[in-house]
């Protein structure tokens, strides 16, 4: 069973506020990723992190920004929530193999 | 990385082997196939890997062809709990940022 853990699991809130999701592993994995998903929708991989101070965009363009502090913890963020942000966003960490995933967060923005 | 092909969606009877073909005819030699479920929008869940011999763990077995242009994923004895969407990934074993997930196959799991 893997240790990734995201919070919040749900999460709703009006156009304009600042929003960090957040997301933390305890199996001191170097390598971490958030992904984005539409119900029905294939995932598409939006950053991720090869370590400390290491931030990457990945495949799918993204407002949202990330940071890489601690090796634990990959928080997402949002400046400014817009409607076209609504979608589950999944974190998940990486050994030398498989990537394990968190719940995710469900994120509706009004 | 090679791209995967798989069937869009699955029916399997509760009980009975469930068999997931994946095609990807363009692997390279050093790439392994891996295997994840995702159940109704949880994250997805990491099933199995393989590089050219077939594999088995307490969740499933890995059939890859000899040439690796294909496999198959068996459940052996498919319950209601395995309806899920499953996803065959093609990547290098150090390629950390290509996890490319696809649209998978929905297996409906029937009684």
């Amino acid at each position: 069973e893997a240790d990734i853990y995201q919070t919040p699991r749900y999460l709703v809130i009006g156009t304009g506020k600042k929003i960090t999701l957040e997301c933390s592993q305890t199996m001191g994995h170097d390598k971490m990723y958030w992904y984005q998903q539409d119900p029905g929708m294939e995932l598409h991989l939006i950053h991720y992190s090869y370590g400390v101070n290491s931030t990457e965009k990945g495949d799918l363009s993204s407002e949202s920004t990330v940071s890489r502090i601690r090796t634990e913890h990959f928080p997402l963020t949002l400046e400014s929530a817009r409607p076209s942000h609504t979608s589950q966003y999944l974190c998940a960490s990486a050994g030398v193999g498989e990537q394990y995933f968190g719940p995710g967060t469900r994120l509706t923005v009004t | 990385d090679a791209k995967t092909t798989q069937p869009p969606s699955m029916d399997c009877a509760e009980g009975r082997a469930a068999n997931l073909p994946c095609n990807h005819s363009t692997i390279s030699g050093n790439e392994y196939v891996y295997w994840y479920r995702q159940i109704h929008s949880q994250g997805p869940q990491y099933i199995i890997h393989g590089l050219k011999n077939n594999e088995t763990n307490e969740m499933a077995s890995l059939i890859i062809t000899e040439d690796r242009k294909s496999s198959t994923l068996i459940l052996p004895h498919a319950t209601l709990r395995d309806t899920a969407v499953y996803y065959c990934i093609v990547r290098e074993l150090y390629n950390f940022n290509k996890f490319y997930f696809g649209s998978g196959t929905k297996l409906n799991v029937k009684p």
